[in-house]
Order: structure tokens, then sequence, then C-alpha cells
């Protein structure tokens, strides 16, 4: 079964800093994907970044990163100069690049705060 | 822009009432998801569906059903509510290849007195 964890369950971060934020991960999947998503108070969920597990290069989207190290099973998302609109919960998921289904499994989330 | 919408953004049923929460979205994927989410559990998946009238329990099923009858809206539902059953809950939909985000809705906030 997948299992995601996220370690962190709130951050404290000064604004303009970078950021980091940790996600293990557990499939027996060879083929899958990895996630982040931005969640406000206002309650949606913001898709950030995607990661598949046979990409050679980690992703970035604008100030997101991806750092994916497959060995360690880790997938941690960076914030680089963080904002005051960073401030969310975000949570990482991870799901198999199977035909047929694809079975998105999520972390507890991480609630970053960011510090003027 | 995809949208995909949540029939209630809140909701306050009573014990042992039926509920249905309904989630339509309007760029023909062909998954959807019913999660909840509670402080400190994060997102957990109820059941979701790959196809018109195919579902599959996710880790927390009991206690609820799905229903998928076409293939833009996705149903659950609560056969006899209960007050543990107060939560977040969220829909999402994406396209079948594993490759693509999911898309959610804005959320339904079930209270249950």
């Amino acid at each position: 079964a997948q299992k995601i964890t996220q370690t962190q369950p709130g951050m404290f971060v000064q604004e303009k800093e970078a950021v980091t934020l940790d996600c293990t991960y557990d499939t027996s999947d060879q083929s899958y994907g990895l996630f982040w998503y931005k969640q406000p108070s206002s309650g949606e969920m913001i898709f950030l970044i995607y990661q598949g597990s046979y990409d050679e290069q980690n992703a970035t989207e604008g100030r997101y990163s991806l750092n994916f190290q497959k060995a360690r099973k880790s997938a941690n998302l960076v914030i680089s100069a963080s904002q005051l609109g960073d401030s969310a919960m975000y949570f990482c998921a991870n799901g198999p690049r199977l035909q047929g289904a694809q079975k998105l499994v999520f972390g507890q989330g991480t609630r970053l705060t960011i510090n003027p | 822009d995809v949208k995909v919408t949540q029939s209630s953004r809140y909701l306050v049923k009573r014990t042992g009432e039926k509920v249905f929460l309904e989630c339509v979205q309007d760029m023909d994927h062909e998954n959807m998801f019913w999660y909840r989410q509670d402080p400190g559990l994060g997102l957990r998946l109820i059941y979701f569906s790959y196809d018109v009238k195919m579902k599959e329990k996710g880790d927390i099923p009991e206690g609820y059903s799905v229903s998928r009858e076409k293939k833009e809206r996705f149903s659950l539902i609560l056969e006899s509510a209960s007050t543990n059953q107060t939560s977040m809950y969220l829909c999402a939909s994406s396209l079948l290849a594993g490759t693509t985000e999911a898309f959610f809705g804005q959320g339904t906030r079930l209270t249950v007195v």
C-alpha cells in the first residue's frame, strides 16, 4: 500500500527566506507520480508541482522546486524567496502511473507560516 | 478552466439521516475521488472511480457508499449519518493517465448533530 509521511506539522519562516517541506513516500509501484498541493485558509486545493518517478531532472515551477531523491524515497518541496502569501497548508501526494486508475494518497500536511 | 463543483459548501444534518454529497466536473475526466479532511490526519481517500459505474474503495470506506451513473457526476452517500462523520469532504477529478494533477472542488463542511 502507498503511504506518504510529512514529519513537520508546522513551520515558521521569515519572509524572503527559502523553505524546505519534507515528504517521504512508500510505494511498491515501479512507475509513479509525486505531487504537491497548497491549501490556503479559504480551503481550495491548488496544484503546485509534479515529479514523475522516471524523470531524471528535478521538477521546477517558478519559485517551487521538488528535490527528488528516489533511493531515499524522498520528494521535498523547496520554496525560494518565501512570501506572506505562501502561508498555507501544504500536502504531498503519491499516485501510481497505471493504466486504468490513479489512486492518489496524501500525507498529513504541513502548516507553513511566513512571518514578516 | 477545469471546474469541479460540489453542491454545498456547508451542510448540517441530524444523526441517522441519509446524506448525499454531489460533485460535478466539466472536463470529461475519467477519474473522480472523494476524500475527507480532518486536522492532523490530512486527506484520506474514501472512494474513487475510474469510469462510469466503476468504483473502488479507498482507505476509509466504512459508513460510505458512492454512485457514478454519469461520467461527470460522482456522489458520496452517507447511509445513516453519525457524529464521527463530521468533517470536510473534498471531491476531485483527474485524467486517466497518472501524470496529471487532480483538480479539487471547494469542499463541503458537513456537521452531523
